[in-house]
């Protein structure tokens, strides 16, 4: 079946330093890929997402690039704040599916940014 | 902005009180999802609702049931608490699957059972 495999971290970084964040995946089909952001105490919400081959998507300084040669969608950003602290959670979407339920969620990977 | 609201934030129960989760999104989509968040675990899906009235069981469904009487809401009962339930409970909706629409989850809300 569809799997996700990322970093499990913890990741603790100094303010301004680089970010990258690795994530690959397996599906039997054509997936789109996600990266979500859960901040202390909240629920999930959208951070980037790529629909297919060769996309980037990108949202307040984060990037992620779908490769499909190499499965992966790791996520990066160039200079991180002490409020990027939070956990990050890879996810495909496997659009075979005719219904329902079609999202498979990596481990997330919490990260720690000391000022 | 699609909004999906969870009714508690925070809740503490008794040990096999009957507990319901509710959860109510705004954007008439037809698929809900609710999962548990436990540290070292990631997100395990309970259980999801395609159509109202539409149920499947997830990967945990033990000990839970739900229900959908309307398209907008989809409660989560856990029909006598254990404190093994202690968790993070995140709601989710989505409209038809076609794998370019990600999901939107509601705030959470963190069950205590003693």
């Amino acid at each position: 079946g569809d799997s996700v495999t990322q970093m499990e971290g913890p990741v603790t970084l100094s303010e301004e330093a680089f970010l990258t964040i690795n994530c690959t995946y397996t599906a039997t089909g054509y997936p789109s890929l996600f990266w979500y952001v859960q901040y202390p105490g909240e629920g999930l919400q959208l951070l980037l997402k790529a629909t297919k081959a060769d996309d980037k998507g990108s949202n307040k300084g984060f990037e992620a690039t779908y490769r499909k040669e190499t499965t992966s969608f790791h996520l990066e950003k160039g200079s991180v704040q002490v409020s990027d602290s939070a956990v990050y959670f890879c996810a495909l979407s496997d659009r075979a599916r005719d219904y329902g339920q079609n999202f498979v969620f990596g481990p997330g990977t919490r990260l720690s940014v000391l000022p | 902005d699609v909004k999906v609201t969870q009714s508690s934030r925070y809740l503490v129960k008794r040990t096999g009180e009957k507990v319901f989760l509710e959860c109510v999104q705004d954007m008439d989509h037809e698929n809900m999802f609710w999962y548990r968040q436990d540290p070292g675990l990631g997100l395990r899906l309970i259980y999801f609702s395609y159509d109202v009235k539409m149920k499947e069981k997830g990967d945990i469904p033990e000990g839970y049931s739900v229900s959908r009487e309307k398209k907008e809401r989809f409660s989560l009962i856990l029909e006598s608490a254990s404190t093994n339930q202690t968790s993070m409970y995140l709601c989710a909706s989505s409209p038809p699957p076609g794998g370019n629409y990600g999901y939107t989850f509601g705030s959470g809300t963190r069950l205590t059972v003693v």
